[in-house]
């Protein structure tokens, strides 16, 4: 199975920050990474797909790119609503394994 | 508008089956590959079991091999697992969600929760 590692573990920033989390993969995924924003309580929303293609509705704050093993995810002037768990996850091997999660506080 | 509205959690004690449904609307769920994915507490995501999109084909994470099966019919927009011989290690929010052709869980319920205690 190919085992996603997402850093940091956790961080905290302010209002109007901006922040980037990483993932990396233990083998290359190609373009086939995807990025999770995850609320208490609620259930993951997709972000992004195939590492740099935003989905509609979300916003142009945040950016992902990467390849091969490699990606990241910033968020730029960080909104109140911007605060959860963000997971990443390999759309091209099965098992398609998610990261353990960045967990994003406000400071 | 998409749902994925999931029910049939609960309590269970360890040994005990249960049986999750998912109903979908707004969509064609015929078209669509279906998961299971869990989240113990406070722990990440695992896609648990998935399924075809006529239900020829399904796969499971090792963990719940010979004792998860899911199951879809198309008809009535509904996916199922059934899940037998619990133990406290399946305690989670178990979510329903579509895996689209490029490895993406792109549609999402809102999640039952299992609990499996004495």
């Amino acid at each position: 199975d190919i085992q996603m590692t997402q850093s940091p573990s956790s961080l905290s920033a302010s209002i109007g920050d901006s922040v980037t989390i990483t993932c990396r993969a233990s083998q290359k995924v190609n373009d086939f990474l995807n990025w999770y924003h995850q609320k208490p309580g609620r259930a993951p929303k997709l972000l992004n797909d195939l590492t740099c293609n935003l989905q509609t509705g979300v916003p142009s704050r945040f950016s992902a790119c990467g390849s091969g093993t490699d990606f990241s995810l910033t968020i730029s002037s960080l909104r109140p609503d911007d605060f959860g768990t963000y997971y990443c996850q390999q759309g091209f091997s099965p098992p398609y394994t998610f990261g353990l999660g960045t967990r994003l506080d406000i400071k | 508008e998409v749902h994925l509205v999931e029910s049939g959690g609960g309590l269970v004690q360890p040994g005990g089956s249960l049986r999750l449904s998912c109903a979908a609307s707004g969509f064609n769920i015929s078209t669509s590959r279906m998961t299971w994915v869990r989240q113990a507490p406070g722990k990440g995501l695992e896609c648990v079991a998935k399924i075809k999109e006529d239900g020829s084909e399904k796969h499971y994470v090792d963990s719940v091999k010979g004792r998860f099966s899911i199951s879809r019919d198309n008809a009535k927009k509904l996916v199922y697992l059934q899940m037998n011989s619990l133990g406290a290690g399946d305690t989670a929010m178990y979510f329903c969600a579509t895996l689209d052709d490029l490895g993406t869980f792109d549609i999402w319920g809102q999640g039952t929760l299992v609990t499996v205690s004495s």
